[in-house]
């Protein structure tokens, strides 16, 4: 089945640092979706990509979406500790079935 | 609008117990889908159900089933709880099944097994 994997897993960054998450699947995908979870929260969606490389920005934050709709990428410029969550991509295959990767968690250290 | 309610929000439950766990979608919304979130595993997908139809299925076994009410709402069951069932239970809806479909996600609702 489809399988959504995302690096890293952790990445504690000092305030000002730049940050990236990576998401590949095992399939191509029909769009992808970020979530983000705030600790002891629940999951917020973010932002959703569908064309082949397509670039998304919100902010300090940069989404892309790679040419063979198997990858995609989060970037978020200068952290702040506003920042700090778990980053979750989600790709949705043919079938509608939205598959999440497990997730990379941001610490951001003032 | 009211997002996505979840009930109980924590419940703690002995094994060999069985348990339902309730969603109520945004208003409008038609889709509904469950996942189980823990440490280790990330948001693992179980089931989801559009229009009182189940839809998709991931890979849990048969002790964990659900259902949807004609007004969207919907309730996943585990029987005979195992202590790794402990987790916590989020339940997202969807304005349709359709491929564009943004996922608003509840608050959940964590389960204990001991």
């Amino acid at each position: 089945g489809q399988q959504v994997m995302q690096i890293p897993q952790y990445q504690h960054v000092q305030e000002g640092e730049d940050f990236t998450t990576y998401c590949n699947s095992s399939t191509t995908l029909s769009n992808i979706q970020w979530y983000k979870q705030r600790p002891g929260g629940h999951p917020v969606f973010l932002i959703q990509l569908v064309k082949s490389g397509e670039v998304k920005k919100q902010k300090r934050l940069t989404f892309q979406f790679g040419e063979a709709k198997k990858n995609s990428s989060l970037h978020i410029t200068a952290t702040q500790t506003t920042d700090v969550g778990t980053y979750f991509c989600a790709g949705r295959g043919s079938n509608y079935k939205l598959t999440f990767g497990k997730g990379t968690l941001l610490t951001v250290n003032p | 609008k009211a997002g996505v309610t979840q009930t109980p929000r924590y419940l703690i439950k002995t094994r060999g117990q069985q348990v339902t766990l309730s969603c109520s979608p945004i208003s409008g919304h038609r889709s509904v889908s469950w996942y189980q979130q823990t440490p280790g595993q990330g948001l693992q997908f179980l089931f989801e159900y559009f229009s009182e139809t189940q839809r998709n299925k991931g890979n849990f076994p048969g002790r964990f089933s659900g259902r949807q009410f004609s007004n969207s709402r919907s309730e996943m069951n585990v029987s005979t709880l195992e202590l790794g069932d402990s987790a916590l239970y989020l339940c997202a809806s969807s304005y349709s099944q359709g491929f564009s479909a943004e996922a608003f996600f509840g608050q959940g609702t964590r389960l204990t097994v001991v």
